[in-house]
């Protein structure tokens, strides 16, 4: 079963630095890109920054451009999203989800992990 | 305000067939056939309905289908079940400065 665990989620001042984590498993993690995705209570979604299948090319929205940082260690199947000078705006579920095209983007998001929440308050 | 338009509300009677619309610019829906739909029930992580504007991935049934034209794009689903009542988001690839943006979201009612 293809599965995507998030975690490090929590509470974090405005300002403060958070590492979220995406463990997978049940498919071969190398062969597709990757994205995080965002939801804030109660809204919809919003796409936070995605990384190719080598790791070698990724993207960030502009809201979290300079701030937010994706990377993936294929030895371990595992994503991963610093988060630094975090805002009141950036609190919400953060989601990753994996690329349906594989290495190939199609900017369509085929599998999902259950969310980790970042809460952003002093 | 989001990026694509999506109507806040839609509704249809089990059996009926209920058409969602995405409308967006010519910078995304309009220029790529990257848009794709998902099903979200409260509480619940989002479902990819359809992916490059209307192919549907495996398990997903055909009751699902998309389609575009010029800016805006529609999801229909036919048939419609009581457990079709959700949420539903389109999205579209919209080039190197923006990537994806997504619709407001669209709450389907099963009356």
């Amino acid at each position: 079963e293809v599965r995507l665990l998030e975690s490090g989620g929590g509470l974090v001042q405005p300002g403060g630095s958070l590492r979220l984590s995406c463990a997978t498993s049940g498919f071969t993690f190398n062969a597709y890109a990757i994205h995080w995705v965002r939801q804030a209570p109660g809204k919809g979604l919003e796409f936070v920054s995605s990384i190719s299948s080598n790791g070698v090319t990724t993207n960030y929205a502009n809201s979290v451009k300079g701030r937010f940082t994706i990377s993936r260690d294929n030895s371990k199947n595992t994503l991963y999203l610093q988060m630094g000078s975090l805002r009141a705006e950036d609190m919400a579920l953060y989601y990753c989800a994996r690329e349906v095209g594989g290495l190939r983007w199609s900017w369509a998001f085929d599998v999902w992990g259950h969310g980790t929440m970042v809460t952003v308050s002093s | 305000q989001s990026a694509l338009t999506q109507p806040p509300s839609a509704s249809g009677s089990p059996g009926q067939s209920v058409t969602i619309s995405c409308t967006g610019t010519s910078s995304d829906v309009g220029e790529f056939n990257y848009v794709s739909w998902y099903q979200q029930h409260p509480g619940k992580a989002p479902k990819l309905l359809i992916y490059e504007v209307n192919k549907r991935p495996s398990g997903v049934p055909d009751r699902f289908s998309g389609s575009k034209s010029d800016n805006t794009a529609s999801l229909t689903v036919s048939g419609l079940q009581a457990e079709d009542e959700a949420d539903y988001y389109c999205s579209s690839y919209a080039g190197i400065n923006n990537f994806v943006l997504f619709g407001g979201g669209t709450k389907l009612t099963v009356l």
